[in-house]
This record gives C-alpha cells, sequence and structure tokens, in this order.
C-alpha cells in the first residue's frame, strides 16, 4: 500500500515557466489538499477537493490551478512560477473528518 | 491574522520526562483538533486527533486536551524518549458547511529529548 505519491521530489524551475506536481493515492480516499511549507509559517492549504471533480480554494490559490478528474489523483499546477513559489509542496488525503490526513513526503521546488 | 499559534518554537526535554507542546486558537467553528508530527525531508504523520465533544483522548504515550472555553489544545507525551525529536504541528478542522479538507495548521513547535 503505497499511500500518497508524490513526484518529483525535487524541482528547479526558472521564473516564469510552468510545471505540474503530481499526487496520487491509493485508499480510495474522497479528501484531498495540497499544503506549502515556508519557515516559520506552518503548513498552508493552496486548494482542496472534497471528490472527483470537485475542488476548491484554499489560503493561498493564486498562482496555482488543480482539477480533480479522478478519486485517485489531484495534480496542482504552477502557471507561471515565480521566486515567492519556492517551498516545500506536501499533497495530502482523508476519508473524512475524524480519520486524520495522509501526507506524501513532499516536493521541494526552488523557482530561481 | 493567525488563527491558530503555537507560542513555543522550540522545547527541550529530558529522556523520561513529560513533553507539554501548546496551541492556541481563535475560530470557535474549529470542531475538530489535530496533531502532526513531522521530521526532516518527510511529510507530516497524523498522531492524534479529538472532536469538540470531548475535553482529553488518550492514545498510548500520547493524550491531547482541549479547553474550548480557553480556546486551548496541548499535547503531553509522557514518557518522552528520544525519538519523539522532531517538529510538531497542530491542525484544527471545520467541518462547517463545505469546509471538509480544510486544514489549519499552527506554525509548528520543536520537540528536542536530551537522552
Amino acid at each position: 500500500n503505497a499511500g500518497v505519491t508524490q513526484t518529483p521530489k525535487f524541482q528547479v524551475l526558472k521564473t516564469g515557466q510552468s510545471m505540474t506536481l503530481q499526487c496520487a493515492q491509493d485508499m480510495n480516499h474522497e479528501y484531498m489538499s495540497w499544503y506549502r511549507q515556508d519557515p516559520g509559517m506552518g503548513l498552508r492549504l493552496i486548494h482542496y477537493s472534497v471528490g472527483a471533480g470537485i475542488t476548491d480554494q484554499g489560503e493561498v490559490p493564486n498562482g496555482y490551478n488543480v482539477s480533480r478528474s479522478t478519486t485517485e489523483d489531484f495534480p496542482l499546477r504552477l502557471l507561471s512560477a515565480a521566486p515567492s513559489q519556492t517551498s516545500v509542496y506536501f499533497c495530502a488525503s482523508s476519508r473524512g473528518q475524524g480519520n486524520g490526513y495522509t501526507f506524501g513526503s513532499g516536493t521541494r521546488l526552488t523557482v530561481v | 491574522d493567525q488563527q491558530v499559534k503555537q507560542n513555543s518554537p522550540s522545547l527541550s526535554v529530558q529522556e523520561g520526562r513529560i513533553s507539554i507542546l501548546n496551541c492556541d486558537y481563535t475560530n470557535s467553528m474549529f470542531d475538530y483538533f489535530l496533531w502532526y508530527k513531522k521530521y526532516p525531508a518527510e511529510g507530516p504523520t497524523f498522531l492524534i486527533s479529538i472532536s469538540s465533544i470531548k475535553d482529553k483522548n488518550e492514545d498510548g504515550r500520547f493524550t491531547v486536551f482541549l479547553n474550548k472555553s480557553a480556546k486551548h489544545l496541548s499535547l503531553h507525551i509522557v514518557p518522552s524518549q528520544p525519538g519523539d525529536s522532531a517538529v510538531y504541528f497542530c491542525a484544527l478542522d471545520n467541518a462547517g458547511g463545505t469546509s471538509y479538507g480544510k486544514l489549519t495548521f499552527g506554525q509548528g513547535t520543536i520537540l528536542t529529548v536530551h537522552p
């Protein structure tokens, strides 16, 4: 059982480039979320989904897009990378409130 | 304005003693409270949770206390072990309306347990 798988683990982008961070879970969880972690700020919610075809914005959605075409996958797209998007990105999934969220191991992104 | 605060950036404890990590929040709509542990270069790992209808939940060495009137959450680890050294985050959930899937995290507390 792989849990939540994030790829790539590391990425360096130039300002203005676009890319997609992949997230897949094999636990048939309905809820999936993307967070970014910056020093001294904990984890902040970017976008989340409560099921296939349903997404909504979190606290810091600007510059990111998501879609949820299947239960298993929840990719995060950076439209035009900026240095302010340098961060560690975590994807998480859950069956629902009270069950905890399972996190992936993260993607460390640097935008130069 | 931060809704969730962990006011202690770090905590140092001797092995075998109690570790107490604290978390304060401002929004009364939060109704589910979780603690996560994070090692470097790994994702957060779920530890323990408590719903707003309870004031205490235990799981082995870990106990979470909730004081709703004070809007205060704490995690007690007894006895502390060197392997507990990590960053601990409190995370709050609000199931009201369409808020499923949204966790609000504190800034984290670095716990160091000395042998």
